[in-house]
């Protein structure tokens, strides 16, 4: 079966620190990958999502940027975090088949810019 | 207009009883249609996906789809207060290359005990 990770779980930092989040995927090949954010009381945002290694298509304009070294897996990193990049941040696959377009979520990383 | 509309409660109902969750969309390209259920703190859990008209169960939960309407809903037979959650409905549409999805807000359900 097919799992997905995320770390770390939890993150505090402060304004214009580094950041760099990671997902995994195991139990599937060529899946299509997406990192959303979510802001409190707030709907999904869809950052950026990918469909193969290397292929990084970018939704919203912002201090983020993400990157697919490896078939399963998916970073999201910003040179310097904003108060504004504060929230729930969720990676999820999507893949094409029996159960076509189902798109599952990882844990996601709860992130604090302080 | 919001691609995906939904109010966002509380919707609150009794243990037992029916809970009815609505969603409408704008584009008329969407081809599939999920609902995911969102605990407090938690990441979005898929529990029913839908892609042709008219209604498909699962256990407890029925998810009814009219595309000439642009309607889903999601039906939550005996309700339990486990069911209390923010509930996320989500179209699905290709575009660019790619599948992408817009979700709703949510609607979050109350279940009294």
């Amino acid at each position: 079966s097919q799992t997905i990770h995320q770390w770390p779980a939890t993150l505090v930092q402060p304004v214009g620190s580094p950041l760099s989040l990671e997902c995994t995927v195991e139990g599937t090949s060529n899946p299509n990958l997406y990192w959303y954010r979510q802001a409190a009381g707030r709907g999904l945002q869809l950052l950026f999502y990918s469909v193969g290694i290397g292929q990084i298509s970018s939704e919203v304009p912002q201090n983020l940027s993400a990157s697919r070294p490896q078939d399963r897996q998916f970073i999201l990193s910003s040179k310097k975090l904003l108060l504004s990049d504060s929230g729930f941040y969720l990676c999820a696959w999507s893949v094409q088949g029996a159960r076509a377009y189902e798109q599952y979520f990882g844990p996601g990383t709860r992130l604090t810019v302080t | 207009q919001k691609e995906v509309e939904q109010n966002s409660g509380p919707l609150s109902v009794p243990e037992g009883a029916i809970a009815s969750l609505n969603c409408t969309y704008s584009d008329r390209v969407s081809q599939s249609f999920f609902w995911y259920r969102q605990y407090s703190g938690k990441s979005p859990e898929l529990i029913m996906s839908i892609y042709s008209n008219g209604d498909k169960e699962d256990g407890r939960f029925t998810a009814q789809l009219n595309k000439a309407s642009q309607y889903v809903s999601l039906l939550i037979r005996d309700s339990q207060p486990s069911d209390s959650a923010t509930y996320l409905c989500a179209v699905n549409m290709f575009t660019s290359g790619t599948y992408k999805y817009i979700f709703g807000t949510g609607t979050r359900l109350k279940v009294l005990a």
